[in-house]
């Protein structure tokens, strides 16, 4: 059982958007603000979409987008596209006793 | 362009060891924190240890700590993860990330399959 909560599966159609949640603790999401997120095609490494809860690498579209609300936090993704189909996992520091915890993954599909 | 490869998975009998590697190239390995995770077949990730710059830090997820040693070798711009009483539920694809700060792995490597069966 993973540390934080995602949601199994979220959809769209294309040009919509969709919102992917993660929910933890106090000591991990709620308490620092160490939230990134990662897309994964399958049988692929993962690519580094956010850091820092909102802040996007370059090269990153801005059509991605994070936040976060006390122990929850979000990755947005608006205008989707075909090549948004992926499992999104998030990632939190939880503290140096368990460093960083991952959510179990959201398989996202675009209708 | 930076590139992690990872290297030294297989099949291993339960109680064995294996030896993983990740060889980094395309930026200055030396000063950089670096990290193993894992990912079981059809499972999420798993963060597994941290190695900070100078070996000055390092960490690991209970699940493999008092059996894994990671350790890095500047000089060879290498990254390892020495896994000894390996179990069944070790079996994964390990991959090896580059850590820029913030607690965020921005370059992570292909992966290599490490399979623990009789």
């Amino acid at each position: 059982q993973s540390a934080l909560t995602q949601p199994p599966s979220a959809s769209g159609s294309p040009g919509q958007s969709v919102t992917i949640s993660c929910t933890g603790t106090s000591s991990d999401v709620g308490g620092y603000n160490y939230v990134s997120w990662y897309q994964q095609y399958p049988g692929k490494a993962p690519k580094f979409m956010i850091y820092e809860v909102s802040k996007r690498p370059s090269g990153v579209p801005d059509r991605f987008s994070g936040s976060k609300s006390g122990n929850t936090a979000s990755l947005t993704v608006s205008g989707l596209q075909a090549e948004d189909e992926a499992d999104y996992y998030c990632s939190s520091y939880a503290g140096s006793n368990n460093f960083v915890v991952f959510g179990g993954g959201t398989k996202l599909t675009v209708l | 362009e930076v590139q992690l490869v990872e290297s030294g998975g297989g099949l291993v009998q339960p109680g064995g060891s294996l030896r993983l590697s990740c060889e980094a190239s395309g930026f200055t390995f030396s000063t950089y924190s670096m990290n193993w995770f894992r990912q079981a077949p059809g499972k999420g990730l798993e963060w597994v240890s941290y190695i900070s710059v100078s070996s000055t830090r390092i960490y690991y997820a209970d699940s493999v700590k008092g059996r894994f040693t990671i350790s890095r070798d500047d000089a060879k711009n290498s990254l390892y993860l020495q896994m000894n009483s390996l179990r069944a539920e070790d079996t994964a694809v390990y991959f090896c990330a580059r850590c820029p700060g913030s607690y965020s792995f921005d370059y992570w490597g292909q992966g290599t399959l490490v399979t623990v069966s009789s």
